[in-house]
């Protein structure tokens, strides 16, 4: 079945480390984007990518990093420069870039603690 | 900037009443909108979407949503609520760019007996 995996389900970090989340998809779709979502915040945006070997900052890009090697895989991390990082991820991909009329398919998140 | 405002961040309704979940947007543009559904710990599934063919527009799960440009609203119903309805429902509209979508902060559907 095609979709959009994420690992882990779960991720512990403690203070001052770096962890790096992973989306992998199967999709054939060109552009990826990575969002967060706290409790009554709605989902915001972190970094999207349009193609392989390029992406652009979202709106809360800093203390993430992503890299876009292959067209099926848009890891995140969360370096220890993000000072509350914990938080629900969420992995998506369209079809190709430009979201204005196509459907955006998620990942099953990964839920990132602080301990 | 392409925005949506949901009104509510909790709805209560009982197992068989209309659900309404309100919507509105602002745009610069003829916006593209959509509804998002999430289960507890899950990721997000599409409902519907308004991409301007018809402003009525019909999705999965018996759930619609009416364009109202005048009253720049974009609300979700379903005549008759069920208990699987209980989940968390964003509404979304695409950004300036188009590469991205700017989410509401969510209504809660609860379901009661």
């Amino acid at each position: 079945d095609g979709g959009i995996t994420q690992s882990p389900k779960y991720l512990f970090r403690k203070e001052g480390q770096n962890v790096t989340l992973s989306c992998e998809q199967n999709l054939n779709h060109d552009a990826m984007y990575w969002y967060r979502q706290d409790p009554g915040q709605g989902l915001r945006l972190i970094y999207y990518s349009q193609i392989v070997n390029d992406f652009q900052k979202g709106d809360i890009a800093e203390g993430y990093s992503v890299s876009r090697e292959k067209k099926e895989s848009f890891p995140l991390t969360v370096t220890s420069a993000q000072k509350n990082p914990t938080a629900f991820y969420l992995c998506a991909s369209t079809l190709m870039p430009g979201l204005m009329n196509t459907e955006a398919f998620f990942g099953q998140g990964t839920r990132l603690t602080v301990v | 900037a392409q925005s949506v405002t949901q009104l509510g961040s909790h709805v209560s309704v009982s197992e068989g009443a209309l659900v309404l979940l309100r919507c509105n947007y602002s745009s610069s543009v003829p916006p593209y909108l959509f509804w998002y559904v999430q289960y507890p710990n899950q990721g997000l599934q599409l409902l519907l979407k308004y991409t301007s063919a018809a402003t009525l527009v019909k999705g999965i799960n018996g759930f619609e949503a009416e364009f109202k440009k005048s009253e720049t609203s974009f609300h979700l119903t379903k005549p008759s609520a069920h208990m699987s309805d209980a989940a968390e429902y964003f509404c979304a509209v695409s950004d300036n760019s188009g590469y991205a979508l700017n989410f509401g902060k969510g209504t809660s559907l609860l379901v009661t007996p």
